[in-house]
């Protein structure tokens, strides 16, 4: 099946950049989301991406697709104590399969 | 974005009861629902796909009888987790999109489930 992996811890200085990385094994992928979660909520839609667009940014976020090794990545700029949470990568064919989550700790 | 809403955020029942849990969107209409698990410190699993006016179709290794889910309008979806066992106990989130067209998928707020 799909297989989605993604590291599960990050930690980052605030005011620094934070790259979240994702690979996928699905070829057949038509989107690709990445999703935030706060403790004890649901999902909020970041922001997604279409497969056959390799970058899409929307304020402070950057998403940036490598098609070829199916290697997704989201750049939050300056990042902030608000961004603290658990990011989650998704990618979509007939389903969607999530990530492991990535937890991003912002240091002060 | 579009707003998914779930109820109830939480529940506590004793085990052998049924729980109801819904799933509305609230500014769209939903012709496929998605309902997912989660467990502490996991991702999502995806359950089943709740396609309104017909049957849901659930993955593999979930019981269909047990966890019952009915799509019987555009907005509305419910899933029945019928004679809950602690094992049950789980943090349960639907999602909706406005179709393949846009790509979007907005979830609910969640349900957690704990049966004693």
């Amino acid at each position: 099946g799909e297989d989605v992996e993604q590291s599960l811890f990050l930690s980052v200085r605030e005011g620094d950049s934070s790259v979240i990385n994702c690979t996928y094994t699905d070829s057949s992928s038509t989107y690709l989301y990445w999703y935030k979660q706060e403790p004890g909520a649901g999902l909020q839609l970041l922001t997604y991406i279409f497969s056959n667009m390799d970058m899409k940014q929307d304020q402070r976020l950057t998403v940036l697709l490598n098609k070829k090794d199916k290697h997704l990545s989201l750049r939050i700029a300056d990042t902030q104590t608000g961004d603290s949470a658990i990011y989650f990568c998704a990618e979509k064919d007939e389903k969607l399969t999530f990530g492991t989550g990535t937890r991003l700790t912002i240091i002060p | 974005g579009a707003v998914v809403s779930q109820h109830p955020s939480w529940v506590i029942c004793k085990s052998g009861t049924s729980v109801k849990i819904e799933c509305r969107s609230l500014d769209f209409q939903a012709t496929t629902m998605f309902w997912y698990r989660q467990f502490p410190k996991q991702s999502l699993m995806l359950m089943a796909t709740s396609n309104e006016g017909s049957k849901a179709t659930y993955e593999q290794g979930v019981e269909k009888d047990k966890f019952l889910i009915n799509h019987a309008s555009l907005t509305l979806s419910t899933l029945t987790v019928t004679s809950a066992h602690p094992e049950d106990s789980s943090f349960y989130i639907c999602s909706g999109g406005q179709g393949a067209r846009t790509g979007e998928l907005f979830f609910g707020e969640g349900s957690r489930l704990t049966v004693l």
